[in-house]
């Protein structure tokens, strides 16, 4: 089983559409998590990170269960510049022994 | 934006040649990592440095051999590659290695092509 899966699309959505992105992650001993946006042929970027009461940024909204071991993002109101690939992330360990986990992406094409 | 910058953006080399890829960060940051990114797959850890020293090893072949000279650089030496190495390696950079929160800032990439 992947440490952490997407499904990779991609999803083509038109302007305006309100699309979800869904990632399951296997360990549970994950600490941190993540919603980085990587455009083509360009270097991942943080979009927002996902804390466990949910979290809002505009038109992103993140959100964590724990108990099921799954992490949520929502576009509202899609906007052309919006098509990339998001990037599922989870930090698993602490310390020095601590990494980030990412998983395969899931690719967005918004859509005139 | 310049925060971390890689050298060169493509290489194409043989099967026996010795190349090395840089990577810079303007951050100041402590913590530097490179990544692997094939085609289809998930962004692999590769190294991790933390004020300089080495402090993760993802299994990585030996045809890979990293170098920190200092907190700001860092170098990827590449021989003996394989076809199978082609891929775009991402350097990253974090204020400090092993914070919950902490956001990597990645460079744009080198993309390799092995042939």
């Amino acid at each position: 089983r992947k440490e952490v899966e997407q499904d990779p699309g991609p999803f083509n959505v038109p302007e305006g559409a309100t699309v979800a992105f869904n990632c399951t992650y296997s360990n549970s001993a994950s600490q941190s998590f993540f919603w980085y946006r990587q455009d083509c042929r360009k270097e991942p970027k943080l979009l927002m990170s996902v804390y466990s009461s949910g979290n809002e940024d505009g038109r992103f909204t993140a959100q964590l269960n724990r108990a099921s071991q799954y992490i949520s993002l929502l576009i509202r109101d899609s906007k052309l510049s919006d098509s990339a690939t998001y990037l599922c992330v989870v930090r698993v360990g602490s310390g020095n022994t601590g990494k980030l986990i990412f998983g395969q992406g899931t690719t967005l094409q918004v859509k005139p | 934006e310049t925060g971390v910058t890689q050298t060169p953006r493509h290489l194409v080399m043989g099967m026996t040649n010795k190349k090395s890829l840089k990577c810079e960060q303007h951050l100041g940051h402590n913590a530097m990592y490179w990544y692997k990114q094939s085609a289809k797959k998930p962004l692999e850890l590769m190294f991790v440095y933390n004020f300089k020293e080495q402090t993760e090893n993802n299994s990585v072949p030996s045809r890979f051999s990293p170098e920190c000279p200092n907190s700001s650089h860092l170098f990827l030496h590449l021989h003996t590659l394989q076809p199978e190495d082609s891929a775009l390696y991402l350097c990253a950079s974090s204020q400090n290695f092993g914070g919950l929160g902490e956001t990597q800032y990645f460079g744009p990439g080198t993309r390799l092509l092995v042939l």
